[in-house]
C-alpha cells in the first residue's frame, strides 16, 4: 500500500492557460474524490467518482473543470483557461466501499498559482 | 446543508499542556466524524474517527468523543508535545456518497 499520490506537486502557470493533474488511488480503493483547499479553509469537495462513473459534482466545479477516471484507477481533473481565483491547493482522496466507506486517505496535494 | 465549526485559533501551549479543540457540527442523519492533521507543506493525514454516537475515537495520546446530544467532537490532549504542531481539521462524512465536509482548521503551536 504505497498510499495516494498526486502529480505535480506544484504547478505555476499563466492567467488563460490550461493545466491537468493526475491522481493515483490506494490500489483497490474504488471511490476516488477531488477537494480544492484555499489558505486558511478546510477543504471542499469538488467532485467524486465510484469506479469510472462521476456520481457527484459541486456547484463549485464551473464549465472550465472536468474530471475523468476512465479506466477506474487514476483520475485527472483538468481547468481551462485559468484564472487567479483558482489558484489553490488540490487534494485528491480515495475510499474502499463497501465497508471501511466513510474513511478517506488524503494525497499530498498539487498546489496551483496561477500569475 | 452539513456543517462543520471549529473553535479560531492559532492556539499556543507548552509542552507537556492540556489541549481542548472544540468542533461542531450540523448534518442530517447520523454523520461518521474525523479528525485530519496537516503538517506543514503534507497532506491530511486521518488522526481519528468515530462512526456513532457516544464513540470514542483516539490514537497518539488524541481522543474525541461523539456526542449527539450536543453534536460536538472536541479533541484532546493530556499533554502536548512540539512534534503536534500542526494544523487540525475535524471533518464529517454522512450518508452513501461518503464526500466530507470540514471546517476551517485550527492551527496549534507548541512551545519547547
Amino acid at each position: 500500500d504505497t498510499g495516494v499520490s498526486q502529480d505535480p506537486r506544484h504547478k505555476i502557470t499563466k492567467r488563460g492557460q490550461n493545466v491537468t493533474f493526475r491522481c493515483d488511488p490506494i490500489s483497490e480503493h474504488n471511490r476516488l474524490y477531488w477537494y480544492r483547499q484555499t489558505l486558511g479553509q478546510g477543504p471542499e469537495f469538488l467532485t467524486y467518482f465510484q469506479n469510472e462513473a462521476q456520481l457527484e459534482k459541486s456547484r463549485l466545479l464551473s464549465d472550465r473543470f472536468s474530471a475523468e477516471r476512465p479506466k477506474g484507477s487514476f483520475s485527472t481533473l483538468e481547468i481551462q483557461r485559468t484564472e487567479q481565483g483558482d489558484s489553490a491547493m488540490y487534494l485528491c482522496a480515495s475510499s474502499k466501499q463497501p465497508g471501511n466507506q466513510e474513511t478517506q486517505y488524503f494525497g499530498p496535494g498539487t498546489r496551483l498559482l496561477v500569475l | 446543508g452539513n456543517s462543520v465549526t471549529q473553535m479560531e485559533g492559532p492556539v499556543t501551549l507548552s509542552e507537556e499542556a492540556f489541549l481542548t479543540i472544540n468542533c461542531t457540527y450540523t448534518a442530517t442523519g447520523y454523520p461518521s466524524l474525523f479528525w485530519y492533521v496537516q503538517y506543514p507543506g503534507e497532506g491530511l493525514q486521518l488522526l481519528l474517527k468515530a462512526t456513532k454516537a457516544d464513540d470514542k475515537g483516539s490514537n497518539k495520546g488524541f481522543e474525541a468523543t461523539y456526542r449527539k446530544e450536543t453534536t460536538s467532537f472536541h479533541l484532546e490532549k493530556g499533554s502536548v508535545q512540539v512534534s503536534d504542531s500542526a494544523v487540525y481539521f475535524c471533518a464529517l462524512s454522512g450518508g452513501n456518497a461518503g464526500k466530507s465536509t470540514f471546517g476551517d482548521g485550527t492551527t496549534l503551536t507548541v512551545k519547547p
